[in-house]
């Protein structure tokens, strides 16, 4: 089946640096990814949608450049977070589309920011 | 894309059938009921998805409802590591590559011994 891997699965930083984090379609190509975060006790949120070789879309209230989304293949997208802040503390969740429509999800990446 | 509401949580005994409700009342003609689950502190999973017509897989049954403005999520033998949120999606499907997902609060179920 359709496996999505992300990397570092969870990291921890200092307040004003970055971090980088990967996601990966390991058995199939994605022409779109997407990117959600997540808050303790909280729903998915989605920040935003990246297509393969072109600038992402974000969700109203995601400051693209504090989270740098590039999707230079189509197997693999990468979020920086940029000088993060203890607020930045989140699970972030990837997931990729296949050819056909359907969704498979990144086991996450829990960051952080001390 | 339509939205859904779901009671925020539910309890069920270990090997009885757990069903989840939903309800999509504003749901158009050209959107599919998804449903997935989020193990705690892991990406959601999905379980299964449908039309109009109800569906089986190996994981669970949906049900839904001839208006469909409603579905039930059914765990027919509930096991402790079913334990988990469930969220209930409605969104437009064949193909459309900019349908994204959109979670709302989900059932927190507990399966307890």
């Amino acid at each position: 089946g359709a496996v999505v891997s992300q990397h570092p699965s969870w990291v921890i930083c200092k307040s004003g640096t970055s971090v980088k984090i990967e996601c990966r379609s390991l058995d199939f190509q994605a022409t779109t990814m997407f990117w959600y975060r997540q808050f303790p006790k909280q729903s998915l949120m989605l920040m935003a949608t990246s297509n393969e070789g072109s600038k992402a879309t974000y969700e109203q209230g995601v400051e693209k450049d504090k989270f740098l989304i590039n999707h230079a293949s189509l197997t693999l997208s990468t979020l920086t977070v940029t000088s993060a802040h203890p607020e930045d503390s989140s699970f972030y969740i990837c997931s990729a589309r296949d050819n056909g429509d359907e969704q498979y999800f990144g086991p996450g990446t829990r960051l952080t920011v001390t | 894309d339509a939205k859904t509401t779901q009671p925020p949580s539910m309890d069920c005994a270990e090997g009885r059938a757990a069903n989840l409700p939903c309800n999509h009342s504003t749901i158009s003609g050209n959107e599919y009921v998804y449903w997935y689950r989020q193990i705690h502190s892991q990406g959601p999973q999905y379980i299964i998805h449908g039309l109009k017509n109800n569906e089986t897989n190996e994981m669970a049954s949906l049900i839904i409802t001839e208006d469909r403005k409603s579905s039930t999520l059914i765990l027919p033998h509930a096991t402790l590591r079913d334990t988990a949120v469930y969220y209930c999606i409605v969104r437009v499907g064949g193909g459309n590559a900019g349908n994204m997902l959109t979670f709302g609060g989900g059932t927190r179920l507990m399966v307890k011994p």
